[in-house]
């Protein structure tokens, strides 16, 4: 199993440039999210899913947008990129409620100038 | 609002040393509390805790929760080089929402 793969690792973006992270998964989990992660600080949840078609608000969404069409893909769309959405994203994976131990992506890099 | 404290920020210590490394938390609905280790890239999985007062343990590492204070600690005994990370403790809801800390930076110094 790759576990959860994540592309780009790295990316620089004008300003009001839009792009896409992808994430993909294949350990069949159900829950999926996104993490933010900026120098000193802990990892802060963007969004997250708990099943295909199904989505959420975590506790820093504005800027962003996620869809979940597959139990695999979560990708993360950002639509008018700002400096203050440089950052480390990470996107996360895991079984269920009961089996919650969370498996995290390599991380994607991201600047925006 | 819910929140997560780690404490030290940092630590600076010697090979063989014995470091304990302590997480409050306040978060509505809580599940369970997750300990992570993060080097270069991604956080990996440490421990996760549930129930008061059960320790925890793996190699050189354990940890234990108490549910009544909000808080846990993460213990390293005979600390390495390459126990150098940032340990990250996360607070879980219902509905498998993390809210993680600030992280505590260890160095460990030959």
């Amino acid at each position: 199993n790759a576990g959860v793969t994540q592309t780009p690792k790295f990316r620089i973006l004008k300003i009001g440039q839009s792009m896409t992270l992808q994430c993909t998964q294949d350990m069949n989990h159900n829950y999926m999210y996104w993490y933010r992660q900026d120098p000193g600080m802990g990892l802060k949840l963007i969004y997250y899913s708990v099943g295909a078609g199904i989505t959420d608000k975590g506790e820093v969404p504005n800027g962003y947008n996620v869809s979940r069409s597959t139990t695999e893909d979560f990708p993360l769309r950002l639509e008018l990129a700002a400096p203050s959405q440089t950052s480390v994203y990470f996107c996360a994976s895991s079984y269920s409620i009961v089996y919650n131990e969370q498996f995290f992506g390599p991380g994607t890099r991201l600047t925006v100038l | 609002e819910d929140k997560v404290v780690q404490s030290p920020l940092s630590l600076v210590v010697h090979e063989g040393d014995t470091v304990t490394l302590n997480c409050s938390y306040e978060v509505t609905n809580f599940r369970s509390l997750l300990w992570y280790k993060q080097e270069k890239k991604a956080p990996t999985f440490l421990f996760m805790l549930t129930s008061s007062g059960i320790e925890k343990k793996s190699g050189r590492l354990s940890s234990i929760l108490d549910k009544k204070e909000l808080f846990s600690i993460l213990n390293i005994t005979a600390t390495q080089t390459g126990d150098s990370a940032i340990y990250l403790c996360a607070a879980m809801e219902y509905g498998n929402k993390l809210v993680f800390g600030a992280g505590t930076i260890l160095r460990v110094k030959s």
